[in-house]
């Protein structure tokens, strides 16, 4: 089965700075990957998905993610953080043997500070 | 525009009790799921449902029971609360399934067994 793995646990930026966040995913063919954001005390939202074509991909609040098939990686990045990117992530990817079921990866709790 | 509403937002519940967590969704989605989340474990698929009527087993089940009567609400059930179930619950659901639906989520319920 496809699996996702974020390396990192936690991850605090300074507002303005830039932000990337790292997910390794496991599978042979194309996988269908997406990103949530959760922010405190709220559900996940969708901020964008891959699922081929163009391996740079917008999403909503100004995030982007790019999809490496050499590195098995579909990083999230943002040029200028913002204190209310101030949230848990979430890579997901889809399990293709099944009838549709996301797989998470753990989750990287972004701090953002003034 | 109310999506997927969860039901209660908090509750603690003493060891043996019983409860109901409950979920509706107004978007006409046949398909519902039921996650739980702890902490650095991502999310984790309890029970999902494919339409009114048809339920299945996700990753983690045992201890809980779902029922779909309508395409509306997905209830999940606690018949003998244990401390192992202290976790936040997610609610959410999707028109379809596949790479084009993404699944839209509820604020969560946040259970503590004492």
């Amino acid at each position: 089965a496809q699996s996702v793995t974020q390396p990192d646990i936690h991850i605090t930026v300074s507002e303005g700075a830039s932000l990337e966040l790292r997910c390794n995913y496991s599978y042979g063919a194309t996988p269908y990957l997406f990103w949530y954001v959760q922010s405190p005390g709220q559900g996940l939202q969708l901020l964008l998905k891959y699922f081929s074509g163009d391996t740079l991909v917008q999403g909503i609040k100004g995030f982007e993610a790019e999809f490496k098939r050499s590195q098995s990686s579909f990083n999230l990045r943002k040029p200028s953080v913002h204190w209310s990117d101030a949230a848990e992530y979430f890579c997901a990817v889809l399990q293709t043997d099944s009838w549709g079921k996301l797989q998470f990866g753990a989750g990287t709790q972004v701090v953002v500070t003034p | 525009n109310a999506g997927v509403t969860q039901t209660p937002k908090f509750r603690i519940l003493k060891i043996g009790q019983s409860m109901t967590l409950q979920c509706t969704q107004d978007m006409n989605h046949n398909y519902m799921y039921w996650y739980r989340q702890d902490p650095g474990m991502g999310l984790k698929l309890i029970y999902y449902s494919v339409g009114a009527g048809i339920t299945d087993k996700g990753e983690v089940p045992n201890g809980y029971n779902v029922s779909r009567s309508t395409t509306e609400d997905f209830p999940l059930r606690l018949e003998l609360a244990a401390p192992s179930q202290t976790s936040v619950y997610f609610c959410a659901s999707s028109y379809g399934t596949g790479t084009h639906q993404p699944q839209h989520f509820g604020d969560g319920t946040r259970l503590s067994i004492l």
